[in-house]
């Protein structure tokens, strides 16, 4: 096991609805990122919280937010929820120098849009 | 934009067989990372590969980064049932992200 936690585990949600994803990462590390996993695709990355801030964001929209709180953990917010936002959420976190640190990931979030 | 497409995209092996999967990218990598995903599970960590030619080991499992950079590969020697799952190749890019290939489905028959 990584030490990072998902919650929920499932979600089912409607079209229009908003959503908010919970992450709290490895202890030590400083970085959450995030990723959407579409059934049977390769994770894509949503993106990054270092130290409170967005610090690098993947080709999302913008009604796909987030925040990074002061003990590190995470929140992803998702507004206006469509069909194709049904997908396995991941977060990982890492603890983020200089270098390419390793990322671990935590158990996930499936959302079922309706 | 960047691809990183992983070949092939199923395979099926006896146990007991040895299983190749191949990580190729449109442009230079620059860390390869490797990770495997049981079926309803997360991807998890298996290896980091850095320098051009780079060769590691974990017990049946070989991992290989290309002289240019741009493909890696994943060697199973006589597979097991445990190794069933997804297996991804992935870049950690500048801003220290994943950017993961298409992945490889490996199903072993007992």
């Amino acid at each position: 096991e990584t030490g990072v936690t998902q919650s929920p585990t499932h979600l089912i949600k409607t079209r229009g609805q908003q959503v908010t994803l919970r992450c709290s990462s490895q202890s030590g590390h400083n970085t959450v990122s995030w990723y959407q996993q579409a059934l049977g695709q390769g994770p894509q990355f949503i993106f990054q919280y270092y130290r409170e801030e967005e610090n690098g964001r993947g080709n999302f929209p913008p009604r796909f937010s987030g925040l990074q709180f002061p003990n590190y953990s995470s929140e992803l917010n998702v507004n206006a929820l469509e069909l194709d936002d049904s997908a396995l959420y991941l977060c990982a976190s890492s603890w983020s120098g200089q270098g390419k640190e390793t990322q671990y990931f935590g158990p996930g979030t499936r959302l079922l849009v309706l | 934009g960047q691809q990183v497409m992983q070949i092939p995209q199923y395979q099926h092996v006896q146990e007991g067989e040895d299983f190749t999967t191949y990580c190729n990218s449109s442009t230079t990598l620059s860390n390869i990372q490797w990770y495997k995903q049981r079926p309803g599970g997360h991807p998890v960590f298996l290896i980091q590969l850095v320098k051009s030619g780079e060769v590691k080991k974990q017990k049946r499992l070989t991992f290989q980064f290309g002289e240019a950079k741009k493909n890696s590969s994943l060697h199973i020697t006589a597979t097991q049932t445990t190794d069933v799952g997804t297996y991804f190749c992935a870049d950690q890019t500048g801003a220290n992200n994943l950017f993961f290939g298409t992945g490889t489905r490996l199903t072993v028959i007992p």
